[in-house]
This record gives C-alpha cells, sequence and structure tokens, in this order.
C-alpha cells in the first residue's frame, strides 16, 4: 500500500529563518507531487507541482522553493522566513498527470512563523 | 480558468438533520469534480468523484453528490448527519490539462448533537 509521510509535524520559527519541509511517498514509483498551503481557516493553495525527479513547476511565488531530488521525495524550503509564510502545508500525490485523478494528501505541516 | 466557489463558511445542523453543502463551478467544458473532507490537523481524503456518467454520485459514509451541468453546480448531500461529520469540506474541480485541482475555500460543518 501506499503511504505519504510528511515531516515534521509541526514547527514553530523565527521570521527571516530558514525552512525545510519533507514529504516521502512509499509503494508507488513515479508519482505527480505537489505542495498546498492552507492560511489558517483558508482555502487551499496550490505552491508547486512536479511529475518527475529534478523537474518541479511554481504555481504561485510565495517566496518559497521546492525540489525534488529523489522519486519518492518533494522538499519545501525557502532561507528567509515570513510572517505570512504561517500555515498548514499539504503535500499531495496523484498517480499520473492527468487532472481527473484524485489526490492523496499527507497530514500536514503546520507552520507557525513569529 | 476554472474557478470554484463554496457559498456557505460554515454550516451548523443537528445530528440526524440532512445536510447540503453547496458548490458551485466555472468552467466552460466538462469538469472532472471532486469533494474532500479534512478532520482537524489532518490532510484532505476523498469522498467522492465525478468524471461522467450518473450525475449522482455515491460516496464514502453515506455522502453523494448531483452534477447539474445547467445550473454549474456539485452539491454534497447526506441524508442524516452524525457528530462525526463534523470537519471542513472542500469541492474541487480539474480540467483536462494536467495540473492539479482547484478547490473551494471550504466549508466547515459542525454537528450538534
Amino acid at each position: 500500500a501506499q503511504t505519504i509521510h510528511q515531516w515534521p509535524v509541526a514547527e514553530i520559527k523565527a521570521v527571516g529563518s530558514p525552512l525545510s519541509l519533507g514529504c516521502t511517498i512509499k509503494g508507488k514509483s513515479s508519482p505527480n507531487l505537489y505542495w498546498y498551503w492552507q492560511a489558517t481557516g483558508g482555502t487551499l493553495q496550490q505552491l508547486f507541482y512536479s511529475i518527475t525527479v529534478g523537474q518541479v513547476e511554481s504555481v504561485v511565488q510565495l517566496n518559497l522553493s521546492a525540489s525534488r531530488p529523489k522519486d519518492d521525495q518533494f522538499i519545501l524550503s525557502t532561507e528567509k522566513l515570513l510572517l505570512s509564510h504561517s500555515g498548514f502545508y499539504l503535500c499531495a500525490w496523484s498517480l499520473r498527470s492527468f487532472s481527473n485523478e484524485r489526490l492523496f494528501f499527507g497530514h500536514g505541516t503546520k507552520l507557525s512563523v513569529l | 480558468a476554472q474557478s470554484v466557489t463554496q457559498p456557505d463558511a460554515r454550516v451548523t445542523v443537528s445530528e440526524g438533520a440532512s445536510l447540503q453543502l453547496r458548490c458551485k463551478y466555472s468552467y466552460s467544458g466538462t469538469p472532472y469534480l471532486f469533494w474532500y473532507v479534512q478532520y482537524p490537523r489532518q490532510g484532505l481524503q476523498l469522498l467522492l468523484k465525478y468524471y461522467s456518467g450518473d450525475p449522482v454520485v455515491q460516496g464514502v459514509n453515506g455522502f453523494e453528490a448531483e452534477f447539474i451541468k445547467s445550473n454549474s453546480s456539485f452539491h454534497l448531500r447526506k441524508a442524516s448527519v452524525h457528530w462525526s461529520d463534523s470537519a471542513v469540506y472542500f469541492c474541487a474541480v480539474s480540467t483536462n490539462n494536467n495540473n492539479a485541482p482547484r478547490f473551494g475555500a471550504g466549508t466547515k460543518l459542525s454537528v450538534k448533537p
């Protein structure tokens, strides 16, 4: 069975500090991978997606970057956090690059920037 | 570009009552439609999806949704809610262009005992 694991579960960081969030998918080769951001009480905003290793597409600019160093790993990072980065970050995967496929979500990372 | 509107940010119903959560989309072609549920501090889980065929689709836990093309709607329904249905419900739409679904703002459902 496929599993998706996000780390850490929660982070409290200072403004201006760096950040790295991770996501690992096991049991599925070459998945499409996605990062979503959810402001407190807000909707989901797609940030990045990746179809293959080393290839990441940005959907919206939020002073964040993403990388896919391995087939099963997706990293979200920034060198300098802003207060506006606070929220809930969700990693997701889908089977293929067709948009009628359902998404499988991780449990998310709650980020508080102080 | 496609968009999704969930006009009700919060809905409160009593346990055992019927439920309808509204979703309207904007897209000129035939959309792919989804309902996801998010329990506190968790990721989203798929409730149901519509691609084609019978416009009424059945999902998990007694949920169903009806695709009405003329109204551009995909409302979620349940005949009798349980307190454990309290969660945030997201409607999502995608198209045949390889992008991930676009989500609505979500509706927070509170079920009173």
